[in-house]
Parts: C-alpha cells; structure tokens; sequence
C-alpha cells in the first residue's frame, strides 16, 4: 500500500488478556520501528526491525512484550497478560533505510486499551 | 544521543508566523537537527532536517546557527491546520534509532 497499515485501529481488552497488533510497512522498506505514546506524552522507542539483522530490543519495557517479523514485511508486536498501565496507542513506522537519512513513516496507531 | 529542550506549548494566531526554538548543548559533530510533526490521532510526519544554516521546504524552514547549539523551526503564515506537536530531535547521521521528546504542542486560534 501507498503507506504504513495497522491494525486493529482500537482494541480494548481485559487485564490479563493477551493483544496482538499489527503493523504492514510500506513495500520495499527494509527498517520497521515500534513506538508507545501515553496520553499527552512522547514517543517511546519500543523495538526496531533492519532487514535481517537481530533486531534492537532495547526498549521493551518488560518480558510481556515481544515482537516478530516476516523478513521485510509485516510485524506483530505482542503483549501478554496486559496491565492497565499498557494502555497507550502503539504507533509503527518504516523507514527505506537508516531513519536520519530518509526519515520515518508512521501509521496511524493501534489505541489499546485494558480495562 | 544530544538532548534536546524545547517549549511545552505555543499560541499563534492564523496568518503568524511560528518560530519553535529548540536548544541542543551537547550536539555532535555528525549529529542533524530533524523536526517532525504530529497531527491529533496519527503518528508523526517528517518535516525537515538540517546539519546547519539554513533549509527550507514547502512546509517550513530551519535555521542553525553556526555553533549549532539551537535551531529554530519556522512556519510562515500558520493556519488551524498547523495545531499540533512539533518534535526536534538530533539524530546522529547514518543512525538507526529516533528518541522522541515531548515536543511543542502549538494551538493556532482564529
């Protein structure tokens, strides 16, 4: 598609549960990033895909969270036994390359809630 | 990564002109200044970089002085559909990682 797709674009669930969200980049990006943004807050760096490399973990918060990735195609991120405080809207982005030379193209979020 | 301070919010009125000074101390040598913008419900959208001087787009300009220690965003004739959050970042060239901050939340009246 023209940009980055994602999916569901709201999804409330019970504590507890487990959420899987979705992200298609754009065709033919090899970088892909996930990102939380609390309500009234920044962004936080959550995990980042490049082609084939380990991808950089680093900003997990916690072992609930893990994300995957179909070589240069879609991505789940993936919390398990959700808490309130995982409420947030978890944004996706894709990038042709490194992101300083050719900047980020974001979707438009997947709005969690836990109730 | 440099960090970056920047205004919480701003008020402008339509047809003003904008500037959004963000203040970068400690930036490198192969660090850029990026700006991106984030409209209400959506993820943010790139708007500009610059390494120093001046750069200009059909969206806005950035202007670096020489010891880069700052730079300012400036958006020339704001309408409301300039309302949002605006984000400098220093991102270090050829990197991998943007660090968002809580940028500037600009409210454009009537």
């Amino acid at each position: 598609g023209a940009g980055v797709s994602q999916s569901p674009s709201n999804k409330v669930t019970e504590k507890g549960k487990d959420v899987e969200l979705r992200c298609d980049p754009i065709s033919g990006h090899t970088a892909l990033y996930w990102y939380r943004q609390r309500l009234g807050q920044g962004l936080e760096f959550l995990i980042y895909f490049q082609g084939n490399s380990a991808p950089d973990k680093s900003g997990l918060p916690s072992d609930r969270f893990s994300a995957e990735r179909t070589g240069e195609s879609v991505s789940t991120l993936t919390i398990q036994r959700t808490q309130q405080e995982d409420s947030a809207v978890y944004l996706c982005a894709s990038s042709p390359g490194t992101a300083n030379n050719y900047g980020y193209t974001f979707g438009s979020g997947t709005r969690l809630t836990v109730v | 990564l440099a960090k970056t301070t920047q205004p919480i919010s701003m008020d402008s009125y339509e047809g003003q002109e904008v500037n959004i000074t963000c203040s970068h101390n400690n930036i490198a040598t192969n660090d850029y200044i990026t700006w991106y913008q984030q409209f209400p419900s959506q993820g943010p959208r790139f708007i500009i970089q610059g390494y120093k001087t001046k750069v200009t787009n059909e969206v806005a300009s950035l202007f670096i002085p020489a010891d880069r220690k700052s730079s300012t965003l400036s958006l020339p004739r704001v309408s409301l559909s300039d309302t949002a959050v605006y984000y400098c970042l220093v991102v270090l060239y050829n990197t991998d990682k943007l660090i968002f901050g809580t940028g500037t939340r600009l409210q454009v009246f009537p």
